[in-house]
């Protein structure tokens, strides 16, 4: 199957620091990524979707100026999570479909933020 | 967001035992995506279903998407501890480019 790729795979950061995180779709281009944060023993809920070459789209309640996100190419796209502080503490999950198969997504393997 | 419920929220089973899970959803989706999960990975595709009433079958797993298209399942034949994870369904949101919505979640347990 497809890869999507996480970097990195863990960070810890200090309390008003920014973290940035990238995703990678390593054998397939996807003009769309998603980024997804779980809770531990919760399930995936969407954040935003990433579109290469505009702006992203954000969920209910996601604020845009905390969790900035550039979809730089075909291949990348990175969350910035910014002013970091330890309620942001969570793993964060990105998925693309194949551009080729819509229908079909595949995820990365997670960054596991953890702010002191 | 909303979230499709599914059932059980977990189960612990022994060796060699066959399992089944479902997922419900309020709404229709196109496509249903059954994903597992490891602790501390992302989840990886198990199946998916693109079709009413189709049945879809990979080694030891079986998944069949729902006739009313509101709910799916997942059959697991004769497990092995390998199978312990998380197995989560996802429903694709008709019209929404690839937007997926995640159920709650089934933790499975699988002792010797």
């Amino acid at each position: 199957g497809a890869v999507v790729s996480q970097h990195p795979s863990w960070v810890i950061c200090k309390s008003g620091t920014s973290v940035k995180i990238e995703c990678r779709s390593l054998d397939f281009q996807a003009t769309t990524m998603f980024w997804y944060r779980q809770f531990p023993k919760q399930s995936l809920m969407l954040m935003a979707t990433s579109n290469e070459g505009s702006k992203a789209t954000y969920e209910q309640g996601v604020e845009k100026d905390k969790f900035l996100i550039n979809h730089a190419s075909l291949t990348l796209s990175t969350l910035t999570v910014t002013s970091a502080h330890p309620e942001d503490s969570s793993f964060y999950i990105c998925s693309a479909p194949d551009r080729r198969k819509t229908d079909t997504q595949y995820f990365g393997p997670g960054t596991r933020l953890t702010v002191l | 967001g909303q979230q499709l419920n599914q059932s059980p929220q977990s189960m612990f089973i022994q060796e060699g035992e066959d399992v089944s899970m479902n997922c419900t959803s309020s709404s229709i989706f196109n496509t249903w995506l059954w994903y597992k999960q490891d602790p501390g990975e992302g989840p990886v595709l198990l199946i998916a279903l693109y079709k009413a009433g189709e049945l879809t079958s990979n080694g030891r797993l079986t998944a069949q998407f729902g006739t009313t298209r509101k709910d799916s399942f997942l059959n697991i034949s004769a497990s092995i501890p390998s199978d312990v994870g998380i197995y989560f369904c996802a429903g694709l949101d008709p019209g929404t480019a690839s937007k997926l919505t995640f159920g709650t979640g089934t933790r499975l347990q699988v002792t010797l």
